[in-house]
């Protein structure tokens, strides 16, 4: 079955660039989406279509997509960063799938 | 202002049956596919399936399909998620969530808890 992969964790110092990989198959074809949720929060859309950003997320997150890998990054991380991240796509049936998700840790 | 409020927490035994609510507002309810996502006790997010609630076309993840019907009715702007047999695992926290053309889930309702207790 299909799969959207995500490493574990990431962690970063407050300032550096977080960046948070998700790689699957169908990636060249599908658009990609990305949400933050922080503890005992409802997901919030921070990347749509690959790299849009929708109002009232902060410039310093943005979207990229490569081959079958697509590409979160927080540049100049802070601490109010610090939340679980996962990506969603759609597969070639018509339904969607989240990755495993990513703990982003601010050192 | 787009708002999706979904109905209050539930406690029930196995065996029980379950219909869960979202109700949308803001917007124009037929225009736009609403989803439903299980988040288990401190687990990642998981895609059940989605309803187009203009002309009702649902579409269910494998893992889901079977399990649970997503239904809408849009006189009264609300989807929902049902369950006809509860298991212990179907505890989790249940969220609805809109999803325009190619924008993704854009709102989420607050949540709701259902826990499946004997």
């Amino acid at each position: 079955s299909y799969e959207l992969t995500q490493p574990p964790s990431v962690s970063v110092s407050p300032g550096q660039t977080a960046r948070i990989t998700c790689s699957g198959d169908a990636l060249p074809k599908q658009y990609a989406y990305w949400y933050q949720q922080k503890p005992g929060q409802a997901p919030v859309l921070v990347i749509y279509k690959d790299s849009e950003r929708p109002s009232g997320i902060p410039e310093r997150f943005s979207g990229s997509s490569s081959g079958t890998t697509v590409t979160l990054t927080i540049s100049g991380v802070q601490a109010e960063d610090e939340a679980d991240y996962y990506c969603l796509s759609a597969d070639s049936s018509g339904t969607s799938l989240f990755g495993g998700g990513t703990k982003l840790t601010v050192l | 202002e787009v708002q999706l409020v979904q109905s209050g927490a539930e406690v029930k035994k196995p065996g029980e049956s379950l219909k869960i609510s979202c109700k949308g507002s803001g917007y124009s309810f037929t225009s736009y596919w609403i989803g439903w996502v299980r988040q288990m006790p401190g687990k990642g997010l998981e895609w059940m399936g989605i309803i187009y609630p203009g002309d009702s076309d649902t579409r269910y993840s494998p893992s889901f399909q079977g399990q649970v019907t997503i239904s809408a009715d849009k006189s009264i702007s609300t989807a929902y998620l049902q369950w006809s047999s509860l298991k212990a695992s179907d505890t989790a926290m249940y969220y609805c969530a809109r999803s325009g053309q190619d924008s993704g889930f854009d709102y989420w309702g607050q949540g709701t808890l259902v826990t499946v207790s004997s």
